[in-house]
């Protein structure tokens, strides 16, 4: 079974930085792109940015564009998400989601992130 | 890149047939066949449940189906029963690898 886990997450203020990790296993995660998703609480789900399998394609969503950075490191089987400047409207749980063609078949469980002075 | 837009809940009795529709526009929805569901439980990982507008991965029961119309993709779910209960969200491709999705739908089997 597909196992994603996240980790990197937590309390931080406004303005200031955090990388996310998504270690991967038992799949070939090399042949795969992978996205992030978020979900605010009581909210639903919000894509934020997707990473083709070798990395040469990289896309984010409006509300993240030039504060976040995804990349992955195929040897290590990881993914990660840079997140600076970040707003409290960044507050949220952070999904790391294995992409197949146009739907995301595993997610993590999720890392929790949340922006507040 | 506006979430789709899905009924806030919805609710049925065991045995009865359930409808969550998810409303976009005609540049992701309607143009893209590319319509998938997920399910949530409390706490838990979502799981896909529909993809590609009315293909179900295996080991989801085809008691779960989809199905799209113009700009309106919708997940109904016959012969509800109690495990069914849980948080339903669509989510549609819309182009130049880009995603967007819904607001969610909470199921309540009464």
């Amino acid at each position: 079974q597909v196992q994603l886990v996240e980790s990197g997450g937590g309390v931080v203020q406004p303005g200031r930085s955090l990388r996310l990790s998504c270690e991967a296993s038992r799949f070939m995660f090399s042949n795969f792109g992978m996205v992030w998703v978020r979900q605010a609480p009581g909210k639903g789900p919000e894509w934020v940015s997707f990473i083709s399998y070798d990395a040469s394609k990289k896309t984010y969503a409006d509300s993240v564009k030039g504060r976040f950075t995804i990349s992955r490191d195929n040897s290590k089987n990881t993914l990660y998400l840079q997140m600076n400047s970040l707003r409290a409207e960044d507050t949220a749980v952070y999904y790391c989601v294995k992409r197949v063609n146009f739907y995301f078949d595993y997610w993590g469980q999720g890392t929790p992130v949340t922006v507040s002075s | 890149q506006s979430a789709l837009t899905q009924p806030r809940s919805v609710s049925g009795s065991p045995g009865q047939s359930v409808t969550i529709s998810c409303a976009g526009t005609s540049s992701d929805v309607g143009t893209y066949n590319y319509v998938s569901w997920y399910q949530q439980h409390p706490g838990k990982a979502l799981k896909l449940m529909i993809y590609d507008v009315t293909n179900r991965p295996s080991g989801v029961p085809d008691r779960f189906s989809g199905s799209k119309s113009d700009n309106t993709a919708s997940l109904t779910i016959s012969g509800l029963q109690a495990e069914d209960e849980g948080d339903y969200y669509c989510c549609s491709y819309a182009g130049t690898y880009t995603w967007v999705f819904g607001g969610g739908t909470k199921l309540t089997v009464l």
